[in-house]
């Protein structure tokens, strides 16, 4: 199975940063990639898939780039509403594999 | 608008069995895939199983590999999950969601979740 590896586990920034979060692959995945945000009681959302397609409704501050084995979730201008936990998921061989998560939280 | 109604979930002893359902509505159930994922209290998500839009094609996380079953109804716009030989480490928040219909496993819609829990 193809293992996921987000990083950092959790970090905390003010609003208006730019922050990144990172995920790697044990193996290349292509293109593969989706991001979700989760908020606390709820269920997870489709931020971007396909590494860079923003899904829609997601505000243009989201943005995900990468290929092969590194990948990246970017933040233009962190806002309050953004704290929450990030997944990503590989679907490029199934078992699909989420990461651990990436929690964020507002300075 | 799409919804996802999961139902089925309950308290079950250990080696005990569970069938979840999701009733799908607003939009073409037999177009899309499907997909399970699970979320044990206060940890990340974990994919279980995921079903193709014909029901052709199935797969499993290993985790669960021969004591769950996914299954789909279109007629009845209905997704369901057999899990028997239930463990402790299966107790966990259970999501239907759907795939995109451009690329399997990428889940663009969710449900709110059918809980389990496993205990003697």
């Amino acid at each position: 199975d193809i293992q996921m590896t987000q990083s950092p586990s959790s970090l905390s920034a003010s609003v208006g940063d730019r922050v990144t979060i990172r995920c790697r692959a044990s193996q290349s995945i292509s293109n593969y990639l989706s991001w979700y945000q989760q908020m606390p009681g709820k269920a997870p959302k489709l931020l971007i898939f396909s590494a860079s397609i923003l899904q829609s409704d997601v505000p243009t501050r989201f943005s995900g780039s990468g290929s092969g084995t590194d990948f990246s979730l970017t933040f233009s201008s962190l806002r309050p509403e953004d704290s929450a936990t990030y997944y990503c998921q590989q679907t490029y061989s199934s078992p699909w594999t989420f990461g651990q998560g990436t929690k964020v939280e507002i300075k | 608008e799409v919804q996802l109604v999961e139902s089925g979930g309950d308290v079950v002893r250990p080696g005990g069995s569970l069938r979840l359902s999701c009733a799908a509505s607003g939009f073409r159930f037999g177009d899309f895939g499907m997909s399970w994922v699970r979320q044990a209290p206060g940890k990340g998500l974990e994919w279980v199983s995921g079903i193709n839009w014909e029901g052709s094609s199935t797969s499993y996380a290993d985790s669960v590999k021969g004591r769950v079953t996914i299954s789909r109804d279109n007629a009845k716009n209905s997704l369901y999950l057999q899990m028997n030989s239930l463990r402790a480490e299966d107790t966990g928040l259970y999501y239907c969601a759907r795939d995109l219909i451009s690329m399997a496993g990428s889940i663009d819609h969710w449900g709110q979740g059918t809980g389990v829990t496993v205990s003697s």
